[in-house]
Order: C-alpha cells, then sequence, then structure tokens
C-alpha cells in the first residue's frame, strides 16, 4: 500500500523559504489516478490545503498562498517537494504530504507531518 | 471560497453515548464531503467520503449523512478510541477547504 513521509529542516528563518520533500513508497507519484498535495496545520489550529501536483506537473494552488508556493515533482526519485517562500511566524505549522484520489475525491494516504518552526 | 462550518465546536460525551456532528457549506458541494479523524499528534484519519460512504476498516458505528449543504458524522455508541478531533471537508471546488473542527472529550 502506499505510504507517504515528509522531510526537511524543521526550523527556518523568517524571511527565508521552507523546503519539505514528500517521498512516496508502496506506489508511483507517475500515477495517473492521484494528486500529491500538501496540507498545513498550525499548532492547536485546523487543517489548510496548500496545494497539488499531477505527476504531468500541473498545478492546483491554494490562493491565499498561490503567490509564495512551489509545488514540484521528481518521478525519478518518485517524490514531490513544497517550497513556500518569504515566510514568517504565521507558517509555523506540522505541514502534511498526501495522496488525493481522483476517483474516490479523497485524501488517503496522509504523510505522518512534519513541524516546521519559523523562527530567527 | 466554500466555507465549511462544525458544529458543535468542541463536545463531551460518555461512552455508549450516540454523537452527532454537523458541518454545513457556504454553498452546494452536492455529496462531495470527506470526514476524518485525528487524535493527537497523528495525522487525519478518513472515516467518511462521499457524504456517506464508509472507508474500509473503518468501524461501522461511524455513518455519514447529506448532500447540498448540509452533513452529519454519526457515531452510534462512542467508544474510548473516538476520543478525537472531527474534520469535515469539501472537494468539490478548489481551494479544497476544511471544517473548524469538533473536538469530543470523555465527560
Amino acid at each position: 500500500q502506499v505510504q507517504l513521509q515528509e522531510s526537511g529542516p524543521g526550523l527556518v528563518k523568517p524571511s527565508e523559504t521552507l523546503s519539505l520533500t514528500c517521498t512516496v513508497s508502496g506506489g508511483s507519484v507517475s500515477s495517473g489516478s492521484y494528486y500529491w498535495n500538501w496540507i498545513r496545520q498550525p499548532p492547536g489550529k485546523g487543517l489548510e490545503w496548500i496545494g497539488y501536483i499531477y505527476y504531468s506537473g500541473s498545478t492546483n494552488y491554494n490562493p491565499s498562498l498561490k503567490s509564495r508556493v512551489t509545488i514540484s515533482v521528481d518521478t525519478s526519485n518518485n517524490q514531490f517537494s513544497l517550497k513556500l517562500s518569504s515566510v514568517t511566524a504565521a507558517d509555523t505549522a506540522v505541514y502534511y504530504c498526501a495522496s488525493y484520489d481522483g476517483s474516490g475525491y479523497f485524501f488517503r494516504p496522509w504523510g505522518q507531518g512534519t513541524l516546521v518552526t519559523v523562527s530567527s | 471560497d466554500i466555507q465549511m462550518t462544525q458544529s458543535p465546536s468542541s463536545l463531551s460525551a460518555s461512552v455508549g453515548d450516540r454523537v452527532i456532528i454537523t458541518c454545513r457549506a457556504s454553498q452546494s458541494i452536492y455529496s462531495y464531503l470527506n470526514w476524518y479523524q485525528q487524535k493527537p499528534g497523528k495525522a487525519p484519519k478518513l472515516l467518511i467520503y462521499a457524504a456517506s460512504s464508509l472507508q474500509s476498516g473503518v468501524p461501522s458505528r461511524f455513518s455519514g449523512s447529506g448532500s447540498g449543504t448540509d452533513f452529519t458524522l454519526t457515531i452510534s455508541s462512542l467508544q474510548p478510541e473516538d476520543f478525537a478531533t472531527y474534520y469535515c471537508q469539501q472537494t468539490y471546488s478548489t481551494p479544497w477547504t476544511f471544517g473548524q473542527g469538533t473536538k469530543v472529550e470523555i465527560k
């Protein structure tokens, strides 16, 4: 079964770029059935969808973050990545990667999540 | 953006209680409505998709209903492992959005 695992720095300085990678195992990012997503959750708060990438490279971003977000896919390493620029303390959150099932219209599975703190 | 509003934001219940959580969308989302359960320090887990379809492996005490703008998640007999936060989510149109969550606590 497909499993996802986030990786990347846990601490980022204000105004810098947050970079995370999600490694997919048990399946392929080149599968046409899935869209590969990033979602975040500030401490003690709710869930916010950041955006997705399809294996073809097409993307869809949340307008609230669109000017700062880039999601890319690396099919050779079976990974997809998130870059969020010009971060502030408000970007401190647990970041999850998740697969969106294009036939079922839901997110499953999710990675375990990784906490990214923005602080100098 | 489609706004998702859950009620209540939190509730206290006892083991064996019937629990109902509601979710309202700011416009019709047909049946593009999912429910997730999240426990502290864990990723959300899919419970219900397409408003009323039970995800494989999820206990049958969980059920979902509704269409259009009004939806419910029902736990027929609350078990100790069900104390968690529950989120609804619409996947009708991007940006996909979640409700603010309902925390189910032990009475």
